[in-house]
Parts: C-alpha cells; sequence; structure tokens
C-alpha cells in the first residue's frame, strides 16, 4: 500500500526559504500527480501546487510568485520550496495524491501524508 | 478562483442523528465537487468525490448530492466516528478550492 511522509524543517525564520520533502513507498511517484497542500486555522485547505505524472508543474496564482515544486524520480520523492516566507505561512503542509475516477476527468486528492507543521518565525 | 461556502460552519448533533452539510460554488461547477473529512490533528480522508461517487471504503450512510453550484453532503445515523471537521473542495478548474469546513460537534 502506497504511502505518503513528508519531511523537513518545523521553523522557519522570516524572509528565508521553507523546504520539504515528500517521500512516497510502496508506489512510483510518476504514476500519479501530486499536490502540496497547506492548512492554516484562518484560512483552511490551500492547495498550493501539483506536479503531473508527465512532469508539467501548475501553481496557485495566489503564491506562484514564491513557490517551486520539483520530483526526484530517482529518490521518489516531491519537494517544495517556498520563498520569502512571513508568519502568513505558518500553516500545516501536507503532500497529497491527486487521484481521478476512471472516466480522467474527476480529480481528487485520495492519499494524504500525516501533514507537517512548519512555523515561520524568528 | 472560484469560492467554496460552506454552511453552517458549526453544528451540533447527537448519535443516530441525520445532518446535511452544504456547499454553494461561486460559479457552475457541473459536479466535480469532492467531500472530505478530517479528524482532529489528521489529514483530510477522501469521503466522496464526482458529487455524489463514494471513496472505496467511505460507510452507506454517507451520501452526496447537487450539482452546478448547489451541493450537499448527508450523513444518515451519525455514529460516533462522525464527528470531525467536513470540507468540500472543486476540481472543476485551477487552482482548486476548498471550502471553509463545517465542524461537526456532539450535543
Amino acid at each position: 500500500q502506497v504511502q505518503v511522509q513528508e519531511s523537513g524543517p518545523g521553523l522557519v525564520k522570516p524572509l528565508e526559504t521553507l523546504s520539504l520533502t515528500c517521500s512516497i513507498s510502496y508506489g512510483s511517484i510518476t504514476s500519479h500527480q501530486w499536490s502540496w497542500i497547506r492548512q492554516t486555522p484562518g484560512k483552511g485547505l490551500e492547495w498550493i501546487a501539483y506536479n503531473s505524472d508527465t512532469g508539467r508543474a501548475n501553481y496557485n496564482p495566489s503564491l506562484q510568485s514564491r513557490v517551486t515544486i520539483s520530483v526526484d524520480t530517482s529518490k521518489n520523492q516531491f519537494s517544495l520550496w517556498l520563498n520569502s516566507v512571513t508568519p502568513a505561512d505558518t500553516a500545516t503542509y501536507y503532500c497529497a495524491r491527486d487521484g481521478h475516477d476512471i472516466s480522467g476527468y474527476h480529480y481528487y486528492f485520495d492519499l494524504w501524508g500525516q501533514g507537517i507543521l512548519v512555523t515561520v518565525s524568528s | 478562483d472560484i469560492h467554496m461556502i460552506q454552511s453552517p460552519s458549526s453544528l451540533y448533533a447527537s448519535v443516530g442523528d441525520t445532518i446535511t452539510i452544504t456547499c454553494r460554488a461561486s460559479q457552475s461547477i457541473s459536479t466535480y465537487l469532492n467531500w472530505y473529512q478530517q479528524q482532529p490533528g489528521k489529514a483530510p480522508k477522501l469521503l466522496i468525490y464526482a458529487a455524489s461517487t463514494l471513496q472505496s471504503g467511505v460507510p452507506s450512510r454517507f451520501s452526496g448530492g447537487g450539482s452546478g453550484t448547489h451541493f450537499t453532503l448527508t450523513i444518515n445515523s451519525l455514529q460516533p466516528e462522525d464527528f470531525a471537521t467536513y470540507s468540500c473542495q472543486q476540481s472543476y478548474s485551477m487552482p482548486r478550492t476548498f471550502g471553509q469546513g463545517t465542524k461537526v460537534e456532539i450535543k
């Protein structure tokens, strides 16, 4: 059964770069699209970006200027970088698989990591 | 962006009750609507996709309906493990957006 695990520092200083890694176990990262999603008490769940199974990236316009994602197929890992962070970026960050139905039209997040809390503070 | 609004924000119910949560989209999204359940301190769990299709393993007391801009999640005969936060999410267009969540609490 495919497992997903986020990792990275839990504390980042303001204006620095947040860097997280999502490790996929018991499955190939190239078999699906993968997304980063974050959750804050104030704004709820916010989709950040995804990396398609063909390697194409798609970003939320609200974060696009500060976000980069990439896939390392040799390590079966998916990474997120968010630069120039502020306390507003304090959130639990999730890695999630982008599943879809048999038609291929309906996409949904059907497998999530446990999440990692990242606090932005000096 | 498509804005998703859920109502109510929270509700109190008892074991055995039937409840309905509403999700409205700021524009038509056909049936590109998913529902998630989230327990405190846990990741969201997919319950329903394409507005009304139950994800594998989800109990049949959960049901979803609607299309266009108005959607519902109904839970029949609430069980103790159903007290959680429920969120809708549209997959019609990018960026994918979520509702703010509905917290179901024990009365």
